[in-house]
């Protein structure tokens, strides 16, 4: 049981250039999310989907966007990369979405735009 | 909004030290409380949480107990080792939602 993986775990962009950071979870979890953490900061909410063909925005959505049309998949994507999207991004998911829930997270993946 | 404020860092210890993290949260409602850790090079992971008012939280030798007068949720352990190293994030979730809303951490540096 591999839990959450992503891919790639680093990335250096150039600005201006696009990229699709994966995420993909075995636990047959309906919720999955996508944080940015930034140096000294809290994680922030990108965006999240409850199932498949679902999904909204989180807190910091501009710049990005997302697609869920597996249960198992959410990939993140960068259209037009800039340098204030360096972070850390990390995935997570979890079973029913209840404020109660436990979110499981993938190792992150570490984004450097230049 | 609501929001979740931690004791600043690193916190330094020596082996076997008493550790306390300082978390207070402004929310409406009763929010749940987590405390996740992030080990180095690593995704974050559940440590302990507590759903309702005065539910202790317990892992791994760490304690956390819901304070709804205080609005608190500190965690301690009393005798930390140099694997509890780490990045703690003190977070909560709204009433009637699942969105979590993480406190900046605070890092926990163990030497022997």
């Amino acid at each position: 049981n591999a839990g959450v993986t992503q891919t790639p775990k680093f990335r250096i962009l150039k600005i201006g250039q696009s990229m699709t950071l994966q995420c993909t979870q075995d636990m047959n979890h309906n919720y999955m999310y996508w944080y940015r953490q930034d140096p000294g900061m809290g994680l922030k909410l990108i965006y999240y989907s409850v199932g498949a063909g679902i999904t909204d925005k989180g807190e910091v959505p501009n710049g990005y966007n997302v697609s869920r049309s597996t249960t198992e998949d959410f990939p993140l994507r960068l259209e037009l990369a800039a340098p204030s999207q360096t972070s850390v991004y990390f995935c997570a998911s979890s079973q029913g979405g209840t404020p109660e829930e436990t979110q499981y997270f993938g190792p992150g993946t570490r984004l450097l735009v230049l | 909004g609501d929001s979740v404020t931690q004791m600043e860092g690193p916190v330094t210890l020596s082996e076997e030290a008493f550790l306390t993290i300082n978390c207070t949260y402004t929310a409406t409602g009763y929010p749940s409380l987590f405390w996740y850790v992030q080990y180095p090079g690593e995704g974050l992971q559940l440590l302990l949480k507590a759903t309702k008012a005065d539910d202790k939280g317990s892992n791994k030798g760490f304690e956390a107990t819901y304070r709804k007068e205080t609005t608190s949720f500190h965690l301690e352990k009393g005798s930390v080792q140099v694997s509890d190293s780490a990045v703690y994030f003190c977070a909560l979730s709204a009433h009637n939602t699942d969105k979590l809303i993480f406190g900046t951490g605070t890092r926990l540096q163990v030497f022997p």
